[in-house]
């Protein structure tokens, strides 16, 4: 139990372009998604946090016009990188929390996003 | 805001040796504790969490940690390591949930090798 997909697991775009990852809890339900990045041989940095149904609450420093967050059920998270740079090329794992009120978070695979 | 310090970038041990990994926190309250393994390219995966009770826990693939309140610590052991045990280590710490620490936030992460 308590697994958590993330489409697509890598993704090649060019810059200026615009790639959609989505975050699914499959055998529960999340009101709570967090996103983190994470650059090579480096540890996760919490991008955002998205509650089901409202607007997401982003870290200092992280731009909310350029990643997107849309959390529109209980099960599906989606984060879109807008215009995209070089720079954004990273690592992207999603988490969720399970709707009953446990700490625990469950980790996705992650994506792994170039941008050419 | 909690924060979490692991002081070790890289340690090498030789395979069927002891390990201890070190982790610090920084938390008002009690701490929700957590030790991830994250393989080259792959998701996180959960060896073990502490939220309250036993300050001794029990984790999968034969580790534990110990949480110290005295020394802010939680330290991760296994008694004999394997060469699958190379990897990355990241300890992580999490507040109160619903409150505006209830985020987890990593570690820099201790990336281990195995000396044959």
């Amino acid at each position: 139990g308590a697994v958590v997909s993330q489409h697509p697991s890598w993704v090649i775009c060019k810059s200026g372009t615009s790639v959609k990852i989505e975050c699914r809890s499959l055998d529960f339900q999340a009101t709570t998604m967090f996103w983190y990045r994470q650059f090579p041989k480096q540890s996760l940095m919490l991008m955002a946090t998205s509650n089901e149904g409202s607007k997401a609450t982003y870290e200092q420093g992280v731009e909310k016009d350029k990643f997107l967050i849309n959390h529109a059920s209980l099960t599906l998270s989606t984060l879109t990188v807008t215009s995209a740079h070089p720079e954004d090329s990273s690592f992207y794992i999603c988490s969720a929390r399970d709707h009953r009120g446990f700490h625990e978070q469950y980790f996705g695979p992650g994506t792994r996003l170039t941008v050419t | 805001a909690q924060s979490v310090t692991q002081p070790d970038i890289h340690i090498t041990v030789s395979e069927g040796a002891s390990l201890e990994l070190r982790c610090n926190y920084s938390y008002g309250a009690t701490p929700y504790l957590f030790w991830y393994v994250q393989s080259p390219g792959q998701g996180l995966q959960l060896l073990l969490k502490y939220f309250s009770g036993d300050t001794l826990v029990q984790g999968i693939k034969g580790f534990e940690a110990e949480f110290k309140r005295s020394q802010s610590s939680f330290n991760l052991r296994k008694p004999s390591v394997h060469w699958s045990d190379a990897a990355e280590y990241f300890c992580a710490v999490g507040g109160e949930l619903g409150s505006s620490a209830s985020k987890i936030i990593f570690g820099s992460g201790t990336r281990l090798s195995i000396r044959p």
